[in-house]
This record gives C-alpha cells, structure tokens and sequence, in this order.
C-alpha cells in the first residue's frame, strides 16, 4: 500500500523564523515521484515542486527547500525567512508508477500560519 | 491562458436532490482526475478518466458517477447526494496518465449537502 503522513497537523511560527514541514511516505514502487501543493486561504493548489525518486539531490528554490532522503522515506520541506503570505496548508503527496493513472496520494496537509 | 474550470465554485443543495459539478479543460489533456478534499484526511480521488470513454474508480468512488464523452470535459454527477458528501472537490487534468506528471487543478467546488 501506498501512504504519505504528514504528523505536524499546524505550525505556528512568527515572520522570519525558519520552519520545516515533515513527509513520511510509504511505496513499494521503486520508481515513484513526489510532490508538494500549496493551498494558500483562497483554496486553489499551487504546485510547487515534483521529484523522482532516482533524484536525490536537495532542491532550493529562492526561500524554498526540499530535502529527499530515500533511506528515511522521507520529502521535507523547508522555508527560510518565513513571510505573512506564506500562511497555507501544504501538501506532500506521491504518485508511484503502478498507481491507477497518474493518482497521487495526499498526506493529510500542514496548515502554517506566519504571524507578523 | 491554460487553466481547469469548474462549476459551480459554490453549491448548498439538499439530500437527494441530484447535481452535476461540471469540470473543463483547455489543454488538451488526455488525463483527468476528480479528488475530494476532507479535514485530516488530505485529497483522495474519486475517479479518474484515461482518455474519451475511458473511466475508472479510484478510492472513494461510492455515490459518484462520472462520464467522458469529450475529451475536454469531464463532469462529476451525483445522483442522490447525501450530507457526507459535503466537501471541498477539485478536478485535476494532466497530458496523460503516467506517474510523475504534473497535474494542474481547478479552483475548487464546495459543496455542501443539508
């Protein structure tokens, strides 16, 4: 079976602080890619990163980071000098090879709120 | 501009009276995808559709029905909506169905079933 967990349900920080989301995915495939949504309060997802799993090499991305770590099944996301508009809830979510199509298993989201 | 639209965005029905939530897409994507989203329980799709009368279930597919007659559009029906089904849907499209594809998703369709 495929899961993805994401333990940290709300995060609170105040702008500038440094935070980290947690994923923790679970795949027999070995091939398989993973990816982050952003749901900012207007609700739409905002794609923000897709990684394969051959692909370990962290990604940064302006304040954005990710930090794949197959031995430890896990995909966290990092943003560094937090701002108000990040406040959101964020996705981690995998689409492994054989899964029907393309569906791609959600975590259950990190909502973050930044306060000024 | 390449986009996914539904509609209606916003819907309060009653129990049993039927609906469509209407899903379409102006890239020419072959595969489209309908997920329900629920608190601490993430997205989880409720069908899928590989091609023009190609449709399958996903995971929660109970009390849905879906069709594809055009290869743009891919409406979600429900035929007696039940208070369960109260949430938050979005349709998803891709260029095809292969893992690892960027799917680009609608804005959103509330639902909320009395």
């Amino acid at each position: 079976a495929q899961k993805v967990t994401q333990a940290q349900t709300e995060i609170s920080v105040v702008e500038k602080e440094d935070v980290t989301l947690d994923c923790v995915y679970e795949t027999r495939d070995t091939t398989y890619y993973l990816f982050w949504y952003k749901q900012p309060p207007s609700g739409e997802l905002v794609f923000l990163i897709r990684r394969n799993s051959f692909d370990e090499q962290n990604e940064i991305s302006g304040r954005y980071s990710w930090n794949f770590q197959k031995s430890t099944s896990s995909f966290n996301f990092t943003i560094t000098a937090s701002q108000v508009v990040d406040s959101a809830v964020y996705f981690c979510a995998l689409s492994g090879v054989y899964n029907q199509g393309g569906k791609l298993i959600f975590g259950q989201g990190t909502e973050l709120s930044v306060k000024p | 501009e390449a986009q996914v639209t539904q509609n209606p965005r916003y819907l309060i029905t009653v129990t049993g009276k039927k609906l469509t939530v209407t899903c379409s897409q102006n890239m020419n994507h072959e595969y489209m995808s309908w997920y329900r989203q629920d608190p601490g329980l993430g997205l989880r799709q409720i069908y899928y559709s590989m091609n023009v009368e190609v449709t399958d279930k996903g995971d929660v597919p109970e009390g849905y029905k879906v069709s594809r007659k055009e290869k743009r559009n891919f409406p979600l029906i429900l035929e007696s909506p039940s208070p369960n089904q109260t949430s938050l849907y979005f349709c998803a499209s891709s260029f095809s169905g292969g893992a690892g594809r960027e799917q680009f998703f609608g804005p959103g369709t509330r639902l909320t079933v009395l």
